[in-house]
């Protein structure tokens, strides 16, 4: 079992540019999360799927951030229009349910804006 | 409504002494609370965990309280060491199929 898999580690874009980060959730796990790490908010939710379908999205800035999961071994978070601020840390987590069941983490992309 | 807070932000304690990380949730529905611990430049890694029909756990050095009328739990490290060191998040969620709501996190320095 490797774990939640997440490429790429590190990514670099231009402000304006559009960024594409992937996770490959554990096999098995139903539901699949997304989080942004930074020093000032900790781990902010953005949203998450149960068995591929969207069920909150709530966190997502609306405008440029965009989630899919178009199979159950993969989801994709998508920015477009990368501006500064949209620099953290973007993890993905899988959990073999929802709510009340430990959450296993990817290590990560660093989102880097410039 | 929603909301986990941590505190503190950051600890600083001394190799052999406790340490403590308290957090507080707003939502009454919330039943499950568990703790991560994130190494640097690692993930975030479950490390203890508790439900709400308990008032503590312990494992390993790690006890967790939980104070369901004051809507309040936290995380306590017994005779801390150097690899005690790490981000510590605590998280609060629902049966009812919601995600884990994170607080803002510690930071634990332990130092000789």
């Amino acid at each position: 079992n490797a774990g939640v898999i997440q490429t790429p580690r590190h990514k670099v874009t231009g402000k304006g540019q559009e960024a594409t980060l992937w996770c490959e959730p554990i096999s098995g796990h139903s539901a699949v999360f997304w989080y942004r790490q930074t020093i000032v908010q900790g781990l902010e939710f953005l949203t998450y799927f149960r068995n591929q379908a969207p069920i909150d999205d709530s966190g997502m800035p609306k405008e440029r951030f965009s989630a899919q999961m178009p199979n159950q071994s993969h989801s994709t978070l998508k920015i477009q229009s990368t501006q500064p601020q949209d620099s953290a840390v973007y993890l993905c987590a899988s959990s073999p349910g929802t709510g009340g069941t430990e959450v296993f983490f990817g290590k990560g992309t660093r989102l880097t804006v410039v | 409504g929603e909301q986990v807070e941590q505190l503190p932000s950051i600890l600083r304690v001394q190799e052999g002494s406790s340490a403590s990380i308290n957090c507080t949730y707003e939502n009454s529905a919330s039943n499950y609370f568990p703790w991560y611990k994130q190494e640097p430049g690692e993930n975030p890694k479950l490390i203890i965990d508790i439900r709400s029909n308990m008032e503590r756990k312990q494992t390993q050095g790690l006890i967790v309280l939980l104070d369901k009328k004051a809507k309040r739990f936290s995380l306590h490290i017994t005779d801390t060491q150097p690899g005690d060191s790490a981000m510590y998040f605590c998280a609060a969620s629902a049966n009812s199929g919601t995600y884990q709501r994170f607080g803002t996190g510690t930071k634990l320095q332990v130092v000789p």
